[in-house]
C-alpha cells in the first residue's frame, strides 16, 4: 500500500466549476501537509500547506482530518490556468517529503 | 520565496557514462538537500538526503555506489549518476528546505 495515495483522475471540469480532490495517508506520524501544483514537465511548487484548523487562500480551501487521515483540497471558480497536476504531500519529521501521485485536473472552457 | 537552481535542466548521455547534476541554493544556505526522481506519470520517490559535510542518507533500494552525492558546501550539492543505463533515464529533481520545502527546475536525463 503506498504511503500517501490519490485518485489519479483525471478530473475534467468546466470553467467556473468547484472541484475537490481527497488524499490519504498511512503513516500517522505524519506532522506536516501539503499541497503542491504541478505542471507538465516542471518542478512542484507550493499551493498551501494544511493545517487541523483549515485554512483558505483565495479560491484554495484545503482541510485536514487526522482521525481518517486525509487531506482535501477544494478549488472553487475554476480557471483554465488550473489545469495541471496536484500533488499532496506529507511530513513525518524527516524533513523530506513523501508525496502522492498527483491528481490531473484539466479545466475546459 | 526561496530560490534552488539546477543545472543542466536537461541532458542526453549514452549508456556508460557518467552525468553530474548540480542544484544550489541561490539565497539560502541549506545544511540538507534532498534529491528525488520522478517516472512518468509516477509521482516524485525520495531518493536520498544530502548532509552538508557528511555522507548522503539512501533510501533503501537506491544504490549509493551508482548515485553518487556530494555536499561540500552549504550551498551545493551534486547528484552524478555513474555508468548510466537507459532505465536511468527520469526526472531529477533536488530541493531544499528553508520556511518551506523548495525544489529546483529539475533535470531531464535521457540515457540512449
Amino acid at each position: 500500500r503506498k504511503e500517501v495515495e490519490q485518485d489519479p483522475g483525471p478530473f475534467n471540469v468546466p470553467e467556473g466549476a468547484t472541484v475537490a480532490f481527497n488524499c490519504t495517508y498511512s503513516n500517522s506520524a505524519s506532522q506536516s501537509f501539503f499541497w503542491y501544483r504541478q505542471d507538465c514537465r516542471k518542478e512542484p511548487k507550493l499551493l498551501m500547506s494544511v493545517y487541523s484548523s483549515g485554512n483558505e487562500d483565495g479560491r484554495f480551501t484545503a482541510q485536514l482530518n487526522r482521525a481518517s487521515q486525509y487531506i482535501s483540497l477544494l478549488i472553487r471558480d475554476s480557471k483554465l490556468s488550473d489545469s495541471a497536476t496536484y500533488l499532496c504531500a506529507t511530513d513525518t519529521g524527516r524533513r523530506a517529503l513523501t508525496f502522492g501521485s498527483g491528481t490531473r485536473l484539466q479545466v475546459q472552457p | 520565496g526561496a530560490v534552488v537552481s539546477q543545472h543542466p535542466s536537461w541532458v542526453i548521455c549514452k549508456s556508460g557514462t557518467s552525468v553530474k547534476i548540480e542544484c544550489r541554493s541561490l539565497d539560502f544556505q541549506a545544511t540538507t538537500m534532498f534529491w528525488y526522481r520522478q517516472f512518468p506519470k509516477q509521482s516524485l520517490m525520495l531518493m536520498a538526503t544530502s548532509n552538508e559535510g557528511s555522507k548522503a542518507t539512501y533510501e533503501q533500494g537506491v544504490e549509493k555506489d551508482k548515485f553518487l552525492i556530494n555536499h561540500a558546501s552549504l550551498t551545493l550539492s551534486t547528484l552524478t549518476v555513474t555508468s548510466a543505463h537507459p532505465e536511468d533515464s527520469s526526472f531529477y529533481i533536488c530541493s531544499a528546505r528553508e520556511t518551506g520545502q523548495y525544489f529546483g527546475p529539475g533535470t531531464r536525463l535521457t540515457v540512449t
